[in-house]
């Protein structure tokens, strides 16, 4: 198993802000992910984070919106930039083990006013 | 499109077996079937995943029909702490390209 750290657990931001939430990994791992559920819904994958290269945006999201770094094999960050309320959501970072078994960190609960 | 679809909830005794239906009626050969968990407040959490035969482990049991187009989870003594929103997630590539989540079946273990 994987144990995924992520900071903050939660924050509460201005409108028109930026947040980072960190996600760092116990041991190094090929394939990252970032998910967003938004309140009352499933989770939506947001990109794949890739080591050495430009993350991996699944459709409706984009860079500019969701910057993503990935350093190394145990670490990663996601931005969400220019902050409205309909970002208020929880962030979820996820990671892929040599099984194929997903895990995932607690989670950043963010609330924009 | 939806790949699988689960009923919205379901409700279950303490101590009995929990049974969650997921249909995937279009599930292609090559595709797995995964059921992940996620108990209020926290991230999903893997459960278990199979291709044809059935599976077991310390958290469940996966039945999957003969034609594979329908699975059940089963958790075989039902606790408290099985109250979660249950997700079914058929996928090929072994979660490389991200698992994509549907609804879920809201479960509600009963005293």
């Amino acid at each position: 198993s994987a144990v995924i750290s992520q900071k903050p657990s939660r924050d509460i931001c201005q409108r028109g802000t930026s947040l980072t939430i960190q996600c760092q990994v116990d041991s190094q791992v090929t394939m990252m992910f970032w998910y967003r559920q938004q309140p009352g819904q499933s989770l939506t994958l947001i990109a794949t984070a890739n080591q050495g290269s430009e993350a991996t945006y699944e459709s409706g999201f984009v860079i500019d919106k969701f910057p993503i770094s990935r350093p190394n094999l145990t670490f990663s960050t996601l931005t969400v930039s220019n902050m409205s309320p309909e970002d208020s959501s929880i962030y979820l970072c996820s990671v892929l083990s040599v099984n194929e078994k997903l895990f995932f960190g607690s989670g950043t609960q963010l609330s924009v006013l | 499109d939806a790949k699988t679809t689960q009923p919205t909830s379901m409700d279950c005794a303490e101590g009995r077996a929990a049974n969650l239906p997921c249909n995937h009626s279009t599930i292609s050969g090559n595709e797995y079937v995964y059921w992940y968990r996620q108990i209020h407040s926290q991230g999903p959490q893997y459960i278990i995943h199979g291709l044809k035969n059935n599976e077991t482990n310390e958290m469940a049991s996966l039945i999957i029909t003969e034609d594979r187009k329908s699975s059940t989870l089963i958790l075989p003594h039902a606790t408290l702490r099985d109250t979660a929103v249950y997700y079914c997630i058929v996928d090929s590539g072994g979660g490389a390209d991200g698992l994509t989540f549907g609804k879920g079946t809201h479960l509600i273990i009963q005293p």
